[in-house]
């Protein structure tokens, strides 16, 4: 089957460096994508891995590693603003079609 | 502002009812994703439609359809609902169909509260 990993829960403190691991396994992979979400909102896209290596934007990164079919989202500068839950997505092909796979979100809390 | 709009923003109703969603996709898209967000739960992919067509189906639910006109609008059709029902959904569109990179900008949502 298909699934993504990612952990339910992060906590870290204002200023520091957090990362958000994401594991998949999906029969096929087209790429891994981050969405940010704020409570009550909507998701918004963060970044985009289509092949391995480091992407970065700003204070975020994300890695990804085929062969590992891992990747993680990289938050530096912590700021209270980034407290959301954060989804991994991985763009899967099923018949024809393509699809995005999306982790069940990792929640950031963030402490002063 | 992702461009994409969803109403109602709100919807109240009572179980054995039929309500429906409605999402405009940002110009030029021609994708439209739905989605169901329980509350503190990840997002359930439900249906795809590509340009009128249907073109991945998620889990969604007999009771629930959805179309997309030619204007590229998006409705999604609850029916007889339950307790359960009870969600955000989002509505996603994006401009491509094929592989690669994509990104989807989500509207606003819809939150039902069925009683």
């Amino acid at each position: 089957g298909q699934s993504l990993e990612q952990p339910s829960e992060v906590t870290a403190v204002e200023g520091a460096i957090v990362q958000i691991n994401c594991t998949y396994q999906t029969s096929g992979f087209y790429g891994l994508s981050w969405y940010q979400q704020h409570d009550g909102g909507a998701p918004t896209f963060l970044s985009y891995n289509g092949l391995d290596g480091l992407e970065e934007t700003g204070r975020f990164s994300s890695f990804l590693s085929r062969s590992d079919s891992y990747g993680y989202l990289l938050l530096q500068e912590l700021q209270m603003k980034d407290s959301a839950s954060y989804f991994c997505a991985v763009r899967d092909q099923r018949d024809s079609n393509y699809q995005l796979i999306w982790g069940a979100g990792t929640k950031l809390i963030i402490k002063p | 502002d992702s461009g994409v709009t969803q109403t109602p923003k709100h919807l109240i109703t009572a179980t054995g009812q039929r309500v429906t969603l409605r999402c405009s996709p940002r110009s030029g898209d021609l994708s439209v994703y739905w989605y169901q967000q329980s509350l503190d739960q990840g997002l359930q992919f439900l249906i795809q439609y590509y340009n009128g067509e249907e073109r991945a189906k998620g889990n969604i639910l007999e009771r629930f359809s959805a179309q997309q006109f030619p204007d590229l609008h998006s409705e999604l059709n609850l029916s007889s609902l339950e307790l359960g029902d009870s969600a955000l959904y989002f509505c996603a569109s994006s401009s491509k169909l094929a592989g690669g990179r994509e990104t989807q900008y989500f509207g606003p949502g819809t939150r039902l509260l069925v009683l």
